[in-house]
């Protein structure tokens, strides 16, 4: 089954570290670049980072830039999202997400994981 | 940073009639613009790329349209599962960013 499943979500009081991960299966997964998305409790969408398919190229929004770290193992299908010096304002649902690949269109996201809450409070 | 606004904020209609969503870039995205439906509780699912090409199973009631600043999401005849909030996203430049959502709601 195709499939990304995050984990690692939780609370955590501010100023602490969290890792996130997400599985991912079903599809050649160093074939894809990657992302996060994060969505505070009734907010619209909001993009965290980027990783591309050989994990060579990072991006990330100011918002998060110095803070979170992206990374991927492509030997272990898994995606990761390190993040540091949590604020109130991270407290959000996050999503890990696929794109359509180099050949269709980079960066627009047709699979997308159920999310993990992160909840940041003391 | 490529700011989006999405337009309206709310539309209500009715199941069968037809809904024209949009969304405005701050500059210039080329075709480079997607489009996502998010239903309470559920993940983004997607639902055009590229302005105008429809993922894969999407049915062909949603179509999109634009290019450059000025894109249109239009979903032909709605169907009770179509109500929920749609979000425009561009790849053009970094950061990606995402406009601040339509929710269609039953009228």
């Amino acid at each position: 089954e195709v499939q990304l499943v995050e984990s690692g979500g939780g609370l955590v009081q501010p100023g602490g570290s969290l890792r996130l991960s997400c599985a991912a299966s079903g599809f050649t997964f160093n074939r894809y670049g990657m992302t996060w998305v994060r969505q505070a409790p009734g907010k619209g969408l909001e993009w965290v980072s980027a990783i591309s398919d050989s994990g060579t190229a990072t991006y990330y929004p100011d918002s998060v830039q110095g803070r979170f770290t992206i990374s991927r193992d492509n030997s272990k299908n898994t995606l990761y999202l390190q993040m540091t010096s949590l604020r109130a304002d991270d407290t959000a649902i996050y999503y890990c997400a696929k794109d359509l690949g180099p050949r269709i269109s980079p960066w627009s996201f047709d699979l997308w994981g159920r999310g993990t809450l992160v909840t940041v409070s003391s | 940073e490529i700011v989006l606004t999405q337009s309206p904020a709310t539309l209500s209609l009715s199941p069968g009639q037809r809904a024209t969503l949009s969304c405005r870039a701050s500059q210039s995205v080329s075709s480079y613009l997607a489009w996502y439906q998010q239903k309470p509780g559920q993940a983004p699912r997607l639902l055009i790329y590229d302005a105008s090409n429809r993922a894969t199973g999407i049915p062909a009631r949603f179509s999109g349209s634009g290019s450059g600043t000025d894109f249109i999401l239009t979903i032909s005849s709605l169907e009770p599962e179509d109500f929920a909030v749609y979000y425009c996203q561009q790849r053009r430049n970094w950061p990606l960013t995402f406009g601040q959502g339509t929710r269609l709601e039953i009228k």
